[in-house]
């Protein structure tokens, strides 16, 4: 079956502009996360979604990022005014209940360059 | 993950076992082992968890040592497409914040 989508793959943008990062999680998984991985780096949390309940927000770096999911499916990660230092691959990842939160399934990622 | 150490870097010849080893002395009762592994370029891959008995699935199998301080990740004919960062962590069920450490790069060669 899909797998997590995310689009647009590369992203490439100006200092101080808008950008919208989607993920279209896999069919049926209630939960959905955002993570970003710097070069070299490792995962960092951003965002967590799961069914009905208020989001988890607590690692958005700071009030220019948001994220919505709209009828519990797809995602949308927003950055607003972005910097250079946002640059980043962001990554989705979504699981089903039954899995458990830490069998995550991952997109590919959009590799964002903030020039 | 600071509650995991994994060596920086092994070698495997293709089509032989692979045997990524993790230390995680100061697991508790309730935290389980999964390992991920991350191909150049891509999103991490969930590839096995377990909690205290060995498992085995479709990619690879986990021996967890009886007092569960260390376990193995064992990919039993390892390909090309292996070579990867392996990431070990442990957790329990209700964390949702994964964190990777630095992770072991296995590179497969021919």
């Amino acid at each position: 079956g899909a797998g997590v989508s995310q689009s647009p793959s590369n992203k490439v943008t100006e200092k101080g502009k808008d950008v919208e990062l989607r993920c279209d999680p896999i069919s049926g998984h209630t939960a959905l996360y955002w993570y970003r991985q710097s070069l070299g780096q490792g995962l960092e949390f951003l965002i967590y979604f799961q069914g009905n309940s208020a989001p988890d927000k607590s690692g958005l770096p700071s009030d220019r990022f948001s994220a919505e999911r709209t009828g519990g499916s797809v995602s949308t990660l927003t950055i607003q005014r972005t910097q250079q230092e946002d640059s980043a691959v962001y990554l989705c990842a979504s699981s089903a209940p039954a899995g458990g939160h830490n069998e995550q399934f991952f997109g590919p990622g959009t590799r964002l360059t903030v020039l | 993950d600071a509650k995991t150490t994994q060596p920086p870097s092994m070698d495997c010849a293709e089509g032989r076992a692979a045997n990524l080893p993790c230390n995680h002395s100061t697991i508790s009762g309730n935290e389980y082992v999964y390992w991920y592994r991350q191909i150049h370029s891509q999103g991490p891959q969930y590839i096995i968890h377990g909690l205290k008995n060995n498992e085995t699935n479709e990619m690879a199998s986990l021996i967890i040592t009886e007092d569960r301080k260390s376990s193995t990740l064992i990919l039993p004919h390892a390909t090309l497409r292996d070579t990867a960062v392996y990431y070990c962590i442990v957790s329990s069920l209700n964390d949702y914040k994964l964190s990777f450490g630095a992770g072991t790069t296995v590179t497969v060669r021919a």
